[in-house]
């Protein structure tokens, strides 16, 4: 079956270090995002994009960056990790080319914890 | 500008009654609507969407929703509660492009 795998799932690492996460869908999806979940503010979004060589800015992106190389991942990565970016990461895809509507799937989330 | 709101970040219900989940939005498009569980230490599940066509939509679980354009409201409902509905919930709308905003959340905790 298809799925959605994120790694590590949990990191905790020292302020200043640089921090990538995995992304990697098997859905062969265009649409891949990156967010971040916050108690009380449910999932925002960080970066995403919509194809190879594809990246885009989202509403906190600042401290962070992406790279598509090809169309199963998406990393993200810290530049220099801060204590305010201790939060739950989400990577999700969907399927049509910037599309409304669209049902994203989800992984199954990084607890990253910054010290 | 597209805003999601839900009311109550913490609901409670008793096993049988009825759920309700409440969310508003704000489009300055015509909205599509999701509704997103999560269980704990998960991802998030889609539950329903509403795109286009019959406003009430039926999901997963016994869940449904019903889309009130008048109302800007797209409220979740299950008529009888069950131990393993206790997750939470999130409402999103459509942003151009297949971005979505989510609202801040609603903890349903179902009481024995």
């Amino acid at each position: 079956d298809a799925e959605i795998t994120q790694s590590p799932r949990h990191k905790i690492t020292e302020t200043g270090r640089q921090v990538t996460l995995a992304c990697h869908q098997t859905w062969n999806h265009n649409n891949m995002f990156w967010y971040r979940q916050d108690l009380g503010h449910g999932l925002r979004l960080i970066h995403y994009s919509y194809g190879v060589q594809d990246t885009n800015k989202g509403e906190v992106s600042d401290g962070y960056s992406v790279s598509r190389s090809n169309t199963e991942d998406l990393p993200l990565t810290l530049e220099s990790a801060a204590s305010s970016q201790t939060s739950v990461y989400f990577c999700a895809s969907s399927e049509r080319l910037a599309g409304a509507g669209d049902t994203q799937y989800f992984g199954p989330g990084t607890r990253l914890t910054v010290l | 500008a597209q805003s999601v709101t839900q009311l109550g970040s913490h609901v409670s219900v008793s096993e049988g009654a009825l759920v309700l989940l409440r969310c508003n939005y704000s489009s300055s498009v015509p909205p599509y609507l999701f509704w997103y569980v999560q269980y704990p230490n998960q991802g998030l599940q889609l539950l329903l969407k509403y795109t286009t066509g019959a406003t009430l939509v039926k999901g997963i679980n016994g869940f449904e929703a019903e889309f009130k354009k008048s109302e800007t409201s797209f409220h979740l409902t299950k008529p009888s509660a069950h131990m393993s509905d206790a997750a939470e919930y999130f409402c999103a709308v459509n942003r151009q492009g297949g971005k979505l905003i989510f609202g801040q959340g609603t903890e349903l905790s179902v009481k024995p």
